[in-house]
């Protein structure tokens, strides 16, 4: 069984629309968790942290459910740029360490 | 200020060839870390430095796979000898020496062994 586990869509959906990611984990010892996003053939990039009080940036939101071991990022009015793969990330570490992908799960927003 | 960067950007080598890797981290970060994305794989941590000292080699397949830091500065990934299963993408990432939660990813080495 995968540390860390996500639906690998593809998503497509409208511009606008309102879209939700879901990833579950397996250790529950897991401390740190993040959503990362990829572009096609680009390095991962941090897109934000989730803390366990949930967290907001600008269209984008994370939950954790440390219960269920469970992560959440919510992308509202979707855009075009949006288009890219989400990877949750999870560290049994709270500072710099080794960090644990899921798979990735590919969004397209269309026009 | 620059960001992480590999070289080479691509590398298509002849199984039982050696292919060294290279990255230089953000200056400054001490702790450098190398992951590999196996195609149709998800990216796996292969292992961790602090500046010279290797942290958790805990992701190294195998001891054909030697990684150094001499210095503390940049870091090599050396093959030897590669094998099919090798081919993939090799992400190197930095962060600072204090807590941080962002790795900043270099664009990766696409390492292709035929």
């Amino acid at each position: 069984r995968k540390e860390v586990e996500q639906d690998p869509g593809p998503f497509n959906v409208p511009e606008g629309a309102t879209v939700a990611f879901n990833c579950t984990y397996s250790n529950s010892a897991s401390q740190s968790f993040f959503w990362y996003r990829q572009d096609c053939r680009k390095e991962p990039k941090l897109l934000m942290s989730v803390y366990s009080s949930g967290n907001e940036d600008g269209r984008f939101t994370a939950q954790l459910n440390r219960a269920s071991q469970y992560i959440s990022l919510l992308i509202r009015d979707s855009k075009l740029s949006d288009s890219a793969t989400y990877l949750c990330v999870v560290s049994r570490y709270s500072s710099a360490s080794k960090i644990i992908f899921g798979s990735g799960t590919r969004l397209s927003i269309r026009p | 200020e620059a960001g992480v960067t590999q070289f080479p950007s691509h590398s298509v080598i002849e199984k039982g060839q050696t292919v060294t890797l290279r990255c230089d981290p953000i200056s400054g970060h001490d702790n450098l870390y190398w992951y590999r994305r196996v195609m149709g794989k998800e990216i796996k941590f292969l292992l961790h430095f602090v500046k010279e000292s290797k942290q958790d080699e805990s992701g190294m397949p195998n001891n054909r796979f030697l990684a150094e830091r001499t210095g503390g500065t940049y870091s090599t990934l050396k093959v030897q000898p590669a094998e099919l299963e090798d081919s993939g993408v090799y992400f190197c990432a930095s962060s600072p020496r204090v807590a941080s939660y962002e790795q900043y990813f270099g664009p990766g080495t696409r390492l292709t062994v035929t």
